[in-house]
């Protein structure tokens, strides 16, 4: 089964610095791969997919970008964060035999 | 309107208690999950349904396609099934639109 590898798990930064996040996993073999965002108190948002290297689909405007350098290596990056970018960001795969999705441990960004 | 709606949005249950969780939603979906948040933020999936009924321990989730309505119940309910219970449905390219969440405390 897949394992979703997330770091760092909590993150405190400042408004106007750059982030990455990294997303790596195993067990698998051409993903699809997906960046989701938990703002507090309200429900996950799809923020990115990719269903290959360097293939990568935006669900929605915002002040992040994603890669997908390797395989299984998925990356959340912005230039200057803001504080609207707080919030628990979990990467999440498509299993390959029962295509439930599985997710990452999660990283707690924290912009002040 | 959002286009996964649960209900209810808290449920607090005594021990041995059957609980159910209802989720509807408003377009086509291929398939329906319902995922389980424990308090850390670590989200498991519990069910990946498209049709009739699955069961998993205590566990059972159910989906009328026609009426596009989804319930996970939970048999003689435990403390360590107090979680925030999110349905989602699946679109194209897998992609998943998720409900609010049910916040269930079950007290012992």
């Amino acid at each position: 089964s897949q394992t979703i590898h997330q770091w760092p798990a909590t993150l405190v930064q400042p408004v106007g610095s750059p982030l990455s996040l990294e997303c790596t996993v195993e067990g698998t073999s051409n993903p699809n791969l997906y960046w989701y965002r938990q703002a507090a108190g309200r429900g996950l948002q799809l923020l990115f997919y990719s269903v290959g290297i360097g293939q990568i689909s935006s669900e929605v405007p915002q002040n992040l970008s994603a890669s997908r350098p390797q395989d299984r290596q998925f990356i959340l990056s912005s230039k200057k964060l803001l504080l609207s970018d707080s919030g628990f960001y979990l990467c999440a795969c498509r299993g390959d035999a029962n295509y439930e999705q599985y997710f990452g441990p999660g990283t707690r960004l924290t912009v002040t | 309107k959002n286009e996964v709606e649960q209900s209810p949005q808290n449920l607090t249950a005594q021990e041995g208690e059957f609980i159910t969780i209802n989720c509807s939603y408003s377009v086509g979906i291929s398939a329906l999950h319902w995922l389980q948040q424990h308090p850390g933020g670590g989200i498991v999936s519990l069910f990946m349904l498209s049709s009739g009924k699955k069961k998993h321990g205590r566990l059972i989730a159910t989906i009328n396609i026609q009426e596009k309505h989804s319930s996970l119940h939970i048999t003689a309910s435990h403390p360590r099934d107090s979680a925030v219970y999110i349905c989602a449905v699946e679109t194209s390219g897998s992609r998943l639109t998720f409900g609010e969440g049910t916040q269930l405390t079950v007290n012992p």
